[in-house]
Order: C-alpha cells, then structure tokens, then sequence
C-alpha cells in the first residue's frame, strides 16, 4: 500500500529564519507527482509546490523550494525566510496509483513563527 | 489556478436532518471529484470519489447510505449527510480533478450537528 509520512507534528521557527519540513512516501511507481499544501486557519488548502519524479531538478517557488530524494523516496519542504503568514498546517501528499486527483495525504506538520 | 467553489461554508443542523453540501468546478470540467473529511489537527480523510454520470467509490469504513454522493454533471458534485448526528459534525472537503494528477480544493465545510 503506498503511504506518505510526515513525522514532525509541530515545528517552530523564529521569523526571518528557514526551515525544513520533512516527509517520506513509499511507492513502486517510477514516474509520479509530489505535492506539498498549506491549510492556513481558514482551512483553505492552497497548493505550495508540486515536483515531478522525473525530474532531477529541485521545484522551487519563491520562498518555498524542496529537496526530492527519489532513491530515498523523501521529498522536503524547505521555507527561506520565514513569514508570520507562512503559520499553518503543511500537509505532504501524493497521488494513487493512476487515479488522477486521489490523493493520499500525510499526518501534516503544524508550522508556528514567532515574532 | 482553477477554481472551485463548495457551498456552504458552515452548517449548523438538527440531530436526524438531512445536509447537503455542494461542491462545483467554475472554470473547468471536472471528471472526478472527491469528498474528504478532516477532524481538528488531523490530516484530510478520503471518504468517496465520485464520477460524472456514475455511482461513487467509497472508502472502506464510509458508510454510502449516510453519506450520499451524486455527480450529475461535469462541473457539480454534492455530499448529503442523511439523518445526521452530533458525531457527523467535522470539516468536508471537496476536490475535483480534470484527469491530470492535479486536484483543486474547496474551501470546505464545517458541519455542526446539534
């Protein structure tokens, strides 16, 4: 069965400052996406970044960029600069087995910046 | 992005009413839609996928006659909450999806069972 791990429930990071979520997932697929999303208060799940496996090359967006390990089947988020607004729920997920949209979601990571 | 829209956003009921909950893909067509529960500080739930035009799939533990799931066209898909009880109140969300890998949020629902 394919999983997504995330392992760190809470995480907390002085403003200005970078952090690193961490998230593994188990697949026998050689060609897949990874996602990462935010869930602010709101409850609003916005897209972060999305990585394709077949591409060697870290997906980076502003702030926010990944480390994909393929061979180690791990996929981190990394946030620079870190932003009161970047407080939230982080949830890593993949899709199933070519099932389009399905996704399967890891525990999340509660994210906290302190002034 | 593409947008959907799920509607309402917040629903209070009496206990053994019936709720329904629209969710609705305003920009594209949307083969597949998903419904998901989520409790406080946890992760989102599969419960059900839904395809225009034919019955959901729905994960093991969902119970199909309490929560019914119609997909009657490429841009609506609704969840209905049959004879709903305190322990039915929680967050659903929906996704939809235009067969690429990508899905597309709602903004979700909170349910208040009373």
């Amino acid at each position: 069965a394919q999983t997504v791990t995330q392992s760190q429930p809470e995480m907390s990071v002085q403003e200005a400052e970078t952090v690193t979520l961490s998230c593994t997932y188990d697949t026998s697929e050689s060609d897949y996406y990874l996602f990462w999303y935010k869930q602010p208060p709101s409850r609003q799940m916005i897209l972060v970044i999305r990585q394709e496996a077949y591409k060697q090359q870290n997906a980076t967006e502003n702030r926010f960029s990944v480390n994909f390990q393929k061979a180690a089947k791990s996929f981190s988020l990394k946030i620079s600069d870190s932003q009161l607004g970047d407080a939230a729920m982080y949830f890593c997920a993949k899709p199933f087995y070519n099932q389009g949209g399905k996704l399967i979601f890891g525990q999340g990571t509660e994210l906290s910046v302190k002034p | 992005g593409a947008v959907v829209s799920q509607h309402p956003s917040w629903v209070i009921c009496k206990s053994g009413t019936s709720v329904k909950i629209e969710c609705r893909s305003l920009d594209f067509q949307a083969t597949t839609m998903f419904w998901y529960r989520q409790f406080p500080k946890q992760s989102l739930m599969l419960m059900a996928t839904s395809n225009e035009g034919s019955k959901a799939t729905y994960e093991q533990g969902v119970e199909k006659d309490k929560f019914l799931i119609n997909h009657a066209s490429l841009t609506l898909s609704t969840l209905t909450v049959t004879s709903a009880h305190p322990e039915d109140s929680s967050f659903y969300i929906c996704s939809a999806s235009d067969s690429s890998s990508e899905a597309f949020f709602g903004q979700g629902t909170r349910l208040t069972v009373v």
